[in-house]
């Protein structure tokens, strides 16, 4: 089955910085790759996807970017405020089955 | 339009008590989802499905029942609780990849 790496586990920034959050996938035939945030105590929101037939989407300051060759996508956030301070999650899926394989999450602390 | 509704919000229960989740979707998804989540260890697949009166096994079943008599709701059912069930429990709906998730059942299990 699909397994996805998500690195890192956690992730501090100044307000106004930067951050880069990145996956691994392992099945070829994932071809969409969402990415989840979750703020405490909430349910996972989708903030930006992707699929396999395009190489990067931007919305607004997220934008994502993905490598089939390497099988692995990212996600980066500019110009961080402390609002998106949350926990990250990547997945993937194979339009075959379904199916959501997530990472296990990185924690986003932007410092003001 | 309430989404993914989820019922109940919080449960304790003692180890060998039985309880049923309910999730409850009026988007007319035509799938289904139950995950877990524990800490550092993301959102795990328990039981999907496909469609109304299917059901199948995810990344980690063991010990919990689904059914899907209505194409609205999915059951998830513990026949028997046991301390490793202590979880936050999602449902998720999708009609194609997009899935949107339920607020969450935390139960505890003593």
């Amino acid at each position: 089955g699909e397994n996805v790496e998500q690195h890192p586990s956690t992730l501090s920034v100044q307000e106004g910085d930067s951050a880069v959050i990145k996956c691994t996938y392992s099945d070829s035939a994932s071809n969409y790759f969402p990415w989840y945030k979750q703020e405490l105590g909430k349910r996972p929101q989708l903030i930006i996807d992707i699929r396999s037939n395009v190489g990067e989407k931007k919305d607004q300051r997220i934008a994502v970017t993905l490598n089939k060759t390497a099988k692995h996508f990212s996600l980066h956030i500019t110009e961080t405020q402390p609002e998106d301070s949350a926990v990250y999650f990547c997945a993937a899926m194979s339009s075959s089955n379904y199916k959501l394989t997530f990472g296990k999450g990185t924690l986003l602390t932007v410092n003001p | 339009n309430a989404g993914v509704t989820q019922t109940p919000k919080f449960r304790v229960l003692k180890t060998g008590q039985s309880m049923t989740l309910l999730c409850a979707q009026d988007m007319n998804h035509e799938y289904m989802y139950w995950y877990r989540q524990d800490p550092g260890m993301g959102l795990r697949l328990i039981h999907y499905s496909v469609g109304e009166g299917t059901t199948a096994k995810g990344e980690v079943p063991d010990g919990y029942n689904v059914s899907r008599l209505k194409k609205q709701n999915f059951l998830l059912g513990l026949e028997s609780a046991a301390p490793s069930q202590t979880s936050v429990y999602f449902c998720a709906s999708s009609y194609s990849e997009e899935q949107y998730f339920g607020p969450g059942t935390r139960l505890t299990v003593t």
